[in-house]
């Protein structure tokens, strides 16, 4: 069974600046989440989609950060514009019902110049 | 609200010893315990979890975790460490109804020498 797919790997962009990550789940899994894991610090929640619904956005900072869940399966978040705290891994997790276990994709390491 | 503390951000055995990392958690209602597992520059990888049922929970690799409600601990072993075994280690928690977003603790960054 394929794992969670993530790209880019590796990003650098210059403060202010617009960056783009894609995430593919696992296939079938109805849950995405998104979590942004800072250095030093466990994984936090962005946003988490069933199906193509968000269910939980409530430390999404709106105001520079939006996702969309295309067609209940791939997922695209995007920064714009980025500020030099966004430097993180973003994590893209995927699961089965919400209850299920979630299994994670490598992450994009983000780094704000 | 729910909460994750894990004691000690760094963590030092040698090889062949007992690995002990230290999870507590606070949750206002029964939680989901989880621990996970993060080589570098990978994701997460789940270790073990608690749902319900046996409080004495194993894992992959020779990990096992006990739920403890009393203490509202939720403690990671492994009898014998071994030099793969260095990594960052992540216990969370979640609601055990409803949307279970995962709370996770800072981490513990285990290292395994000789």
């Amino acid at each position: 069974e394929a794992g969670v797919a993530q790209s880019p790997r590796y990003k650098i962009i210059e403060k202010r600046q617009s960056v783009a990550f894609w995430c593919n789940p696992i296939s079938g899994h109805a849950t995405l989440y998104w979590y942004q894991q800072i250095l030093g610090q466990g994984p936090k929640l962005l946003i988490q989609f069933q199906n193509n619904g968000v269910v939980d956005d409530s430390q999404l900072p709106k105001d520079r950060f939006s996702a969309e869940r295309l067609k209940g399966v791939d997922s695209t978040l995007k920064i714009q514009p980025a500020k030099l705290e966004d430097s993180a891994v973003y994590l893209c997790a995927s699961s089965l019902p919400p209850q299920e276990t979630q299994y994670f994709g490598p992450g994009t390491r983000l780094l704000v110049l | 609200a729910q909460s994750v503390t894990q004691l000690g951000s760094h963590v030092s055995v040698s090889e062949g010893a007992l690995v002990l990392l230290r999870c507590n958690y606070s949750s206002s209602v029964p939680p989901y315990l989880f621990w996970y597992v993060q080589y570098p520059n990978q994701g997460l990888q789940l270790l073990l979890k608690y749902t319900t049922g046996a409080t004495l929970v194993k894992g992959i690799n020779g990990f096992e975790a006990e739920f403890k409600k009393s203490e509202t601990s939720f403690h990671l072993t492994k009898p014998s460490a071994h030099m793969s075994d260095a990594a960052e280690y992540f216990c969370a928690v979640s609601r055990s109804s409803g949307y279970n977003k995962l709370i996770f603790g800072a981490g513990t960054r285990l290292a395994v020498h000789p």
